[in-house]
């Protein structure tokens, strides 16, 4: 079973519209997540950490449910500049390193 | 900002040889990574290490080895590339537990 699991999509969703994206995650005792943006043939870039009681970054919120060991990623009023694949990450048993899903895939459309 | 730096973009190698990544990063981070990136694959860690001279293996260190005899600086090595080792490579860098911030990417191909 993987560590982080994802709707790898593609979610194609029309300009301004609401978007959300769920992931779960095997190990209880994580202790650290986060949500990474990837554009085509880039490198991933840290779009926002996730904190027990939720949090907002402008457009974005993201939440966790520790009983349900999920995590979710809405964006508001999408953008065509959000099309990208979003990874869904949690920290490992080492700690040090993390357990990255393999992604969601968002086209935003006129 | 953090600043996390790759010495090539792409680089083309022959079957058999030895191959050196170079990652170097600016923020004093104590953590750096390897993965390898693969379409349907995601990303796969190689080996990271916490400290100066400290290494641990990730889920795919076969075919590789890494050095890191200073703190900003981390080595991945192919001993003898091959085929199958034809990737994208990520190198990263962290402080503590914290998020870690991504390199550029180095465009592997073995021929």
């Amino acid at each position: 079973r993987k560590e982080v699991e994802q709707d790898p999509g593609p979610f194609n969703v029309p300009e301004g519209a609401t978007v959300a994206f769920n992931c779960t995650y095997s190990n209880s005792a994580s202790q650290s997540f986060f949500w990474y943006r990837q554009d085509c043939r880039k490198e991933p870039k840290l779009l926002m950490s996730v904190y027990s009681s939720g949090n907002e970054d402008g457009r974005f919120t993201a939440q966790l449910n520790r009983a349900s060991q999920y995590i979710s990623l809405l964006i508001r009023d999408s953008k065509l500049s959000d099309s990208a694949t979003y990874l869904c990450v949690s920290n490992s048993n080492s700690g040090y390193a993390l357990n990255f899903g393999k992604g969601t895939s968002l086209l935003v459309t006129p | 900002d953090v600043k996390v730096t790759q010495s090539s973009r792409y680089l083309v190698k022959r079957t058999g040889e030895k191959v050196f990544l170079e990652c170097v990063q600016d923020m004093d981070h104590e953590n750096m990574f390897w993965y390898r990136q693969d379409p349907g694959l995601g990303l796969r860690l190689i080996y990271f290490s916490y400290d100066v001279k400290m290494k641990e293996k990730g889920d795919i260190p076969e075919g590789y080895s890494v050095s890191r005899e200073k703190k900003e600086r981390f080595s991945l090595i192919l001993e003898s590339a091959s085929t199958n080792q034809t990737s994208m490579y990520l190198c990263a860098s962290s402080w503590d537990y914290k998020a870690q911030y991504f390199g550029p990417g180095t465009r592997l191909t073995v021929t």
